[in-house]
């Protein structure tokens, strides 16, 4: 199977730091899309952002920025000015055709 | 908003039970999936549906089952539950399009523990 890959099993930091998320996928294809989603304690998984291969630019929505690098298959999830309120569990996903693949997820702990 | 909902949040069984774990859309989506979240596994596909009484089998199907009688109702079956089916449960659907390229709406998922 194709896999995704989220490295980080947990990360913790201060409220107001940075914090990179990193993503690798795996796919044979030309055409896939890209996703994450957040989980927050309540549990249900909240979409970030879609992106297809296509689309190379990067994305930037508030504190939240996606860096898409087609040459080393990542698509990395960065957070502005962390709050208490980004903690959760986040979720690369790959898809392509019918088959869609998360990875493990990254809890991220922001403390005040 | 897209709003999908699952009967339980939290649901206690016995092994041997039949267990059905029902989900709800109100979007007129077309695809409805079913996966389950594991600690250090992510989600795995269960069970996804296209259209109205058609399934495909995801990555681990096995023990499960699934049946979509109306448009908007997904329900997942635990023929004999066991305790190596104790898990979270998430529903998502999607509108038409390819199962994997559309963006996938979550329910809250269910917390099931099988004793």
């Amino acid at each position: 199977a194709q896999k995704v890959t989220q490295a980080q099993t947990e990360i913790s930091v201060v409220e107001k730091e940075d914090v990179t998320l990193d993503c690798v996928y795996e796919t044979r294809d030309t055409t896939y899309y890209l996703f994450w989603y957040k989980q927050p304690p309540s549990g249900e998984l909240v979409f970030l952002i879609r992106r297809n291969s296509f689309d190379e630019q990067n994305e930037i929505s508030g504190r939240y920025s996606w860096n898409f690098q087609k040459s080393t298959s990542s698509f990395n999830f960065t957070i502005t000015a962390s709050q208490v309120v980004d903690s959760a569990v986040y979720f690369c996903a790959r898809g392509n055709n019918n088959d869609m693949r998360f990875g493990a997820g990254t809890r991220l702990t922001v403390k005040p | 908003d897209v709003k999908v909902t699952q009967s339980s949040r939290y649901l206690v069984k016995r092994t041997g039970e039949k267990v059905f774990l029902e989900c709800v859309q109100d979007m007129d989506h077309e695809n409805m999936f079913w996966y389950r979240q594991d600690p250090g596994l992510g989600l795995r596909l269960i069970y996804f549906s296209y259209d109205v009484k058609m399934k495909e089998k995801g990555d681990i199907p096995e023990g499960y089952s699934v049946s979509r009688e109306k448009k908007e109702r997904f329900s997942l079956i635990l023929e004999s539950a066991s305790t190596n089916q104790t898990s979270m449960y998430l529903c998502a659907s999607s509108s038409r399009g390819l199962a994997a390229t559309d963006t996938q709406y979550f329910g809250p998922g269910t917390r099931l523990t099988v004793l």
